[in-house]
């Protein structure tokens, strides 16, 4: 079944421990992204990936960062959690994101405390 | 100013209704567009494109104006499955899809 694959989908952290949210596509897409949605901003684009070893900035990177070494893979990293990075996350993936949008996990919320 | 700016309802409308949601955006830039649908702390899902010419898939139409710069969401016979949140979307070709803060719809029996 053709899907992106987001763990854990549940996590609850303190402030400052390090932790990754890991995603992973069976697709073979080349571009993959992570967004974060918090209630009434909708959804903000963190940082997005248009293949292996090419990353860029989103709207909202700052407190994030991310790797992209293998195409299936695209981790997000936060290197030291802050209460304002409660939010829910979504990785995603596509082929061309202005042709056939992109393909969302089933997204990961986090709490840090 | 939002980039999409949706009207947040909530719509409540009956089964077997015909609802309409527009969408506003302000970068003239974009070039494509499209319609998510969400469920509650669910991921976003594709409903469908929208093309300059409109374009209909079974009960659902979306069509754009480029001049006045609006998406709308047309769903006929409305069914209680119906019931999520909508999502209006653009892409300005920086890779990344701008979304607005979606309108929720409840149908109801």
């Amino acid at each position: 079944e053709a899907q992106v694959t987001q763990n854990p989908r549940y996590l609850i952290t303190v402030t400052g421990k390090k932790l990754t949210v890991t995603c992973s596509q069976n697709m073979n897409h080349e571009y993959m992204s992570w967004y974060r949605q918090d209630p009434g901003l909708g959804l903000r684009q963190i940082y997005y990936s248009m293949n292996v070893e090419v990353t860029d900035k989103g709207d909202v990177p700052e407190g994030y960062k991310v790797s992209r070494k293998e195409k299936r893979n695209f981790p997000l990293i936060l290197e030291s959690p802050s209460p304002n990075q409660t939010s829910l996350y979504f990785c995603a993936s596509t082929t061309l994101p202005g042709a056939y949008g992109y393909t969302f996990g089933s997204g990961t919320r986090l709490t840090v405390v | 100013r939002k980039e999409v700016e949706q009207d947040p309802g909530p719509f409540n409308v009956p089964e077997g209704a015909t609802v309409a949601f527009n969408c506003t955006y302000s970068n003239s830039a974009s070039q494509s567009f499209f319609w998510y649908r969400q469920d509650c702390r669910k991921e976003p899902k594709l409903l469908m494109s929208v093309y300059s010419s409109g374009n209909e898939d079974g009960r659902f139409t979306a069509q754009l104006n480029r001049a006045s710069q609006y998406i709308s969401l047309l769903i006929r016979d409305s069914k209680l499955s119906d019931s999520a949140t909508y999502l209006c979307v653009t892409y300005t070709g920086r890779r990344a899809l701008t979304f607005g803060s979606g309108t929720r719809l409840q149908v109801q029996p």
